[in-house]
């Protein structure tokens, strides 16, 4: 079975401060990773997603991940915060090895970056 | 929220009364979802469609139904037996074949209300 947590229910930093919004997932097989952001009352918007190949997968609008196998880790990052980072984001993840078109999405992570 | 369309962005119903959700997608993809999102849970899978005429039960179905007659169109019931239909809800598309790390296209959401 395919599983995602998010450790961190919220998330604070400040505007400036490197961000880090964690991801830690469970598959059977090999996964495929995804990053995805949520502004109020909006759908989800993709950000990024992890393969194969390098580890540091970079995304939109600045973010990165970094994908760790031994740790089964898929952490988002970002240098720099800016405020208009605040929103809500969601890990996700697929096993390759399954034949339908699911992804397992965890609860979301809710990052306030203060002025 | 490119190429997917939700309509309406918000719905009131009385209980008891069946209700439809649009979702319309020009982006030619394959498959489609519809997902429920309540504060704090994330995003839970209703059902999804690899392909017209034909669509698979997601995680928590019971109360909803699909249909999928045309590529491009997933319109999603939200019937009187749905204990709790009170929520946001997501539809989705991606390219989907069974294989692939497709990433997952959003509309704005529908924010039902029924009381």
């Amino acid at each position: 079975a395919q599983s995602v947590a998010q450790p961190e229910d919220q998330v604070n930093v400040a505007e400036g401060n490197p961000l880090t919004v964690k991801c830690t997932y469970s598959v059977s097989g090999n996964p495929y990773l995804f990053w995805y952001v949520q502004y109020p009352n909006r759908g989800l918007q993709f950000l990024l997603k992890y393969i194969t190949g390098d580890n540091l997968v970079k995304g939109s609008y600045g973010f990165e991940a970094e994908f760790n196998k031994s740790q089964t880790s898929f952490h988002l990052k970002k240098p720099s915060a800016l405020v208009s980072d605040s929103a809500l984001y969601f890990c996700a993840v697929r096993d390759r090895g399954n034949r339908d078109d699911k992804i397992i999405f965890g609860k979301g992570t809710r990052l306030h970056i203060l002025p | 929220d490119g190429g997917i369309t939700q309509s309406p962005k918000y719905l009131f119903r009385k209980e008891g009364q069946n209700v439809t959700l649009s979702c319309e997608q020009n982006l030619n993809h394959d498959a489609m979802y519809w997902y429920r999102q309540d504060p704090g849970q994330g995003l839970r899978l209703i059902y999804y469609s690899q392909i017209v005429n034909d669509f698979q039960k997601g995680d928590i179905a019971e109360g909803y139904s699909v249909s999928r007659e045309k590529k491009e169109s997933f319109p999603l019931t939200v019937t009187s037996a749905q204990k709790n239909p009170t929520a946001f809800y997501l539809c989705a598309s991606s390219r989907g074949s069974g294989t692939g790390a497709y990433e997952q296209y959003f509309g704005p959401g529908t924010r039902l209300t029924v009381t």
